[in-house]
């Protein structure tokens, strides 16, 4: 499978901003999807980037870079309940997923 | 507002026994998918599929499994003589055009013993 690499763990502070990054194989890779993955709980979806630039919604924004193969995550206005895991995943050949083992956030007070 | 329904949210099964995880789509939606995710690790696709047939499949995704849209609603995995590391939590996902935004079920947790 294709690698997918991202930070293990990350702390920050409420009110702060975060940024996660994530590193992929860009051979066959055609978007990147940003997911929040609560304990216990589904992914649900962030963002989708399939061009070079900056996706902003919200508190959220995630970039891409395809010619370096790399995104980040950027949470600003950090609250409590964004402590989750948030998961890098690479779809390739139109039809493949791969995931990153995703980053688990603390925002402490 | 709508979402993908998963059935049941825990199953256990006697290692060799033969599993049937089922799903409820997105009504609207036309791709679907299955994805594991072991205790701990990372989310893992298993198999997509659109037009009554498999898109993709990784290489988890062998003999041993299998998909079916047995009607107009369901979308089901079918695992086979199950075996102790196939316990995990099985995830449900649709989308409606390729590559955009899945919603994901709230899982099955398979454990096998």
């Amino acid at each position: 499978g294709q690698n997918i690499d991202q930070p293990t763990e990350m702390t920050a502070t409420e009110g702060a901003i975060v940024q996660i990054n994530c590193t992929y194989q860009t051979s066959g890779f055609n978007g990147l999807f940003w997911y929040q993955q609560h304990a216990g709980e589904a992914p649900t979806f962030l963002s989708y980037n399939v061009l070079d630039g900056l996706e902003e919604k919200g508190r959220f924004s995630s970039f891409l870079s395809r010619s370096k193969g790399y995104s980040y995550l950027l949470l600003k206005e950090l609250q409590m309940k964004d402590s989750a895991s948030y998961l890098c995943a690479g779809l390739y050949n139109f039809n493949k997923f791969y995931f990153g083992s995703g980053t688990k956030l603390n925002v402490k007070p | 507002e709508p979402e993908v329904t998963q059935t049941p949210s825990h199953q256990v099964t006697q290692m060799g026994q033969e599993v049937i995880l089922r799903c409820v789509p997105i009504s609207n939606h036309l791709y679907f998918y299955w994805y594991r995710q072991i205790l701990g690790q990372k989310v893992e696709f298993l198999v997509s599929f659109y037009n009554n047939e498999i898109s993709e499949k990784s290489e988890i995704f062998d003999d041993q499994f299998s998909v079916e849209r047995p009607d107009g609603s369901n979308f089901t995995l079918k695992i086979r003589s199950t075996k102790l590391e196939d316990s995990a939590m099985y995830f449900c996902a649709s989308s409606e055009p390729q590559g955009y935004e899945q919603f994901f079920g709230p899982g099955t947790r398979l454990t096998v013993l």
